[in-house]
């Protein structure tokens, strides 16, 4: 059973260009959330998608947005990018728990984004 | 909104002794889970504990063990007979609608 899985691993852009990194999540998951992970620091939340929709949102800018498709894969996109978007982004997978909490979450290894 | 401070940036502990790791957090909600993940230098974000918060009985996952204490919100890690291995960042997270995590605390296991 594969775990979450996230492309590429690796990525170096420009300032102002445009990136995607993709996600797709635990099987049996449908739920994915997104963090970025400046150098030595932990994990902040840009936001989660649960049936193809923004459901929650972190304090990031509109450049931020991101997309779930029908098979609960996602991506995210970071528009005009800055040097300051250079971190570790890490995607997470886990599904709704009856009781209305999320359960079982799964992180990938990331994708190195490096801004030059 | 819910935060997570964990106060000790870095932390050092020799060989099979016990060390603990503080988190504190700050929420209004009465129903939700703390956990405590690994992230060694591979990136990949390890599972180590989790604790219900309506349950009153600390977790325990053989080495590791949490001191849960819900009035004070506090949910602190304890690492019994560290081995090498155990040296990585570790993060003290919140659960309720979506995961929230501390700065971590880098802890370094010495031979």
């Amino acid at each position: 059973d594969a775990g979450v899985t996230q492309s590429p691993t690796h990525l170096i852009k420009t300032r102002g260009q445009q990136v995607t990194l993709r996600c797709s999540p635990k099987s049996g998951h449908d739920t994915v959330s997104w963090y970025q992970q400046a150098l030595g620091q932990g994990p902040q939340f840009i936001f989660q998608y649960y049936e193809e929709e923004e459901r929650q949102r972190g304090n990031f800018p509109d450049r931020f947005s991101g997309h779930q498709f029908p098979n609960y894969s996602s991506e995210l996109n970071v528009n005009a990018l800055l040097l300051g978007d250079s971190a570790l982004y890490l995607c997470a997978s886990s599904f709704w728990w009856p009781t209305g909490s999320l359960y079982g979450y799964t992180f990938g290894s990331g994708t190195r984004l490096t801004v030059v | 909104a819910q935060t997570v401070t964990q106060s000790q940036p870095e932390m050092s502990v020799q060989e099979a002794e016990t060390v603990t790791l503080s988190c504190t957090y700050d929420t209004s909600e009465s129903n939700y889970y703390l956990f405590w993940y690994k992230q060694p230098p591979s990136r990949q974000m390890i599972l180590v504990i989790r604790q219900e918060a309506y349950k009153q009985q600390n977790a325990t996952e053989n080495r590791f063990s949490v001191n849960f204490q819900k009035a004070a919100k506090s949910f602190s890690l304890k690492i019994s007979d560290s081995q090498l291995g155990d040296t990585a960042m570790y993060f003290c997270a919140f659960n309720n609608n979506d995961m929230r995590f501390g700065a971590g605390t880098r802890l370094t296991v010495k031979p």
